[in-house]
């Protein structure tokens, strides 16, 4: 069964402190894609990334960056110089495989509530 | 472009009443997901839907809960006889084709209150 596992459930830090946020996922797939969401409070939801299972670079953007580690079926996120506005619910999430290819079902994370204190 | 658009962003219903959420997906999309989100949880898949056809209802409750997404119009989930439980944000998401996952937009989500 798939699986997506964020341990942290609330993490609080002072602005300006670096904040890594984890993911651990299950699953058989051998392609699959990982994302991440931000629900910041007003409720909507924000893509952020998107990874495909087969391309394992590092990516940045601005004071943003992902870790993806298939050894270990992690997909961490970290902020580097946190910001009050980056106050959220953060939603790791799988894709799921069936047959030929992604069905755009995913599965959700239980999130990890970020507050960044100024 | 329009995002994906759903309506009412809130909506309160007594239980034993009906409610129906509405979303319009992006222009050019084909493809409408639903999820729900209860409260301290993260969202759960609940159904995805092609025009005129339901593709996927396996995390759909087997009774009260019915989604479609006719040729024209919106797609609409309904709940029938509403109860407390069912107080949570359901959310709509739409792609273009099947598996293109790059292009998967959520709406804002329906609050859906139950008193």
């Amino acid at each position: 069964a798939q699986k997506v596992t964020q341990a942290q459930t609330e993490i609080s830090v002072v602005e300006k402190e670096d904040v890594t946020l984890d993911c651990v996922y299950e699953t058989r797939d051998t392609t699959y894609y990982l994302f991440w969401y931000k629900q910041p409070p007003s409720g909507e939801l924000v893509f952020l990334i998107r990874r495909n299972s087969f391309d394992e670079q590092n990516e940045i953007s601005g004071r943003y960056s992902w870790n993806f580690q298939k050894s270990t079926s992690s997909f961490n996120f970290t902020i580097t110089a946190s910001q009050v506005v980056d106050s959220a619910v953060y939603f790791c999430a799988l894709s799921e495989a069936r047959g030929s290819g992604n069905t755009g079902k995913l599965i959700f994370g239980q999130g990890t509530t970020l507050q960044v204190k100024p | 472009n329009a995002g994906v658009m759903q309506n009412p962003r809130h909506l309160v219903r007594r239980r034993g009443q009906e409610a129906r959420l509405r979303c319009s997906p992006m222009k050019g999309h084909s493809h409408v997901y639903w999820y729900r989100q209860l409260p301290e949880e993260g969202l759960k898949f609940m159904v995805y839907l092609q025009k005129e056809n339901i593709i996927d209802e396996s995390g759909m409750p087997k009774e009260r809960f019915s989604a479609e997404f006719p040729k024209e119009g919106p797609s609409i989930l309904r709940i029938q006889q509403v109860v407390r439980g069912d107080s949570a944000a359901y959310f709509c998401a739409s792609s273009p084709t099947l598996g293109q996952l790059e292009k998967l937009f959520f709406g804002s989500g329906t609050q859906l209150s139950v008193l």
